[in-house]
């Protein structure tokens, strides 16, 4: 079975600084994809950034990028400049990709809770 | 595209009720999943339905249950309600791009 580990329960960033959250998983198989979602104090889940394993170069979007090590199963996710509005729970999860997408669940890691200062 | 949809937002129970949630997924999004996050637990799969099928299932009793319509919206249906019970159901569906989008939750408290 497939696990997903964040290490880090509660991180801390300054506005305008950068944070990187860490993420660990382990799973057998070689094609999936990997994903961030923020989880803000409404509760509703939003996607941040994905990540497909057959894909070397890391996936960005503006502020936020991933550092994906496949050998090492590794998925960190780097937020600069960070905003106040990036407060939030961020959760790392894994999708397997198998042949004839059967299989739509997603593993998710514990969360990190990220504040940030003014 | 209108987003992922539950009803209700917040629900209030007693022991031993049932309880239906709903979710109405993005238009043309043929999939959708249900997830339990708790406190304790954090977020589990529960099950998901592609075209009024069950094709997933994760490790919770009987009692938890759902179904998926011909339009796409699909219910959970938790019988015998206990208070471990209580949880944010989350619903999430997903068309061709591999990604689920979620919606906002149902918050189940079990008296």
């Amino acid at each position: 079975a497939q696990t997903v580990t964040q290490s880090q329960p509660e991180m801390s960033v300054q506005e305008a600084e950068t944070v990187t959250l860490s993420c660990t998983y382990d799973t057998s198989e070689s094609d999936y994809y990997l994903f961030w979602y923020k989880q803000p104090p409404s509760r509703q889940m939003i996607l941040v950034i994905r990540q497909e394993a057959y894909k070397q170069q890391n996936a960005t979007e503006n502020r936020f990028s991933v550092n994906f090590q496949k050998a090492a199963k590794s998925f960190s996710l780097k937020i600069s400049d960070s905003q106040l509005g990036d407060a939030a729970m961020y959760f790392c999860a894994y999708r397997h990709l198998n042949s004839g997408g059967s299989n739509y669940k997603l593993t998710f890691g514990k969360g990190t809770l990220l504040t940030v200062n003014p | 595209k209108a987003g992922v949809t539950q009803t209700p937002r917040y629900l209030i129970k007693t022991r031993g009720q049932q309880v239906t949630l709903s979710c109405s997924p993005i238009s043309g999004h043929r999939s959708v999943s249900w997830y339990q996050q708790t406190p304790g637990q954090g977020l589990q799969f529960l099950f998901e339905y592609f075209s009024e099928t069950q094709r997933n299932k994760g490790n919770f009793p009987g009692r938890f249950s759902g179904r998926q319509f011909s339009n796409s919206r699909s219910e959970m249906n938790v019988s015998t309600l206990e208070l471990g019970d209580s949880a944010l159901y989350l619903c999430a569906s997903q068309g061709g791009s591999d990604t689920q989008y979620f919606g906002p939750g149902t918050r189940l408290t079990v008296l």
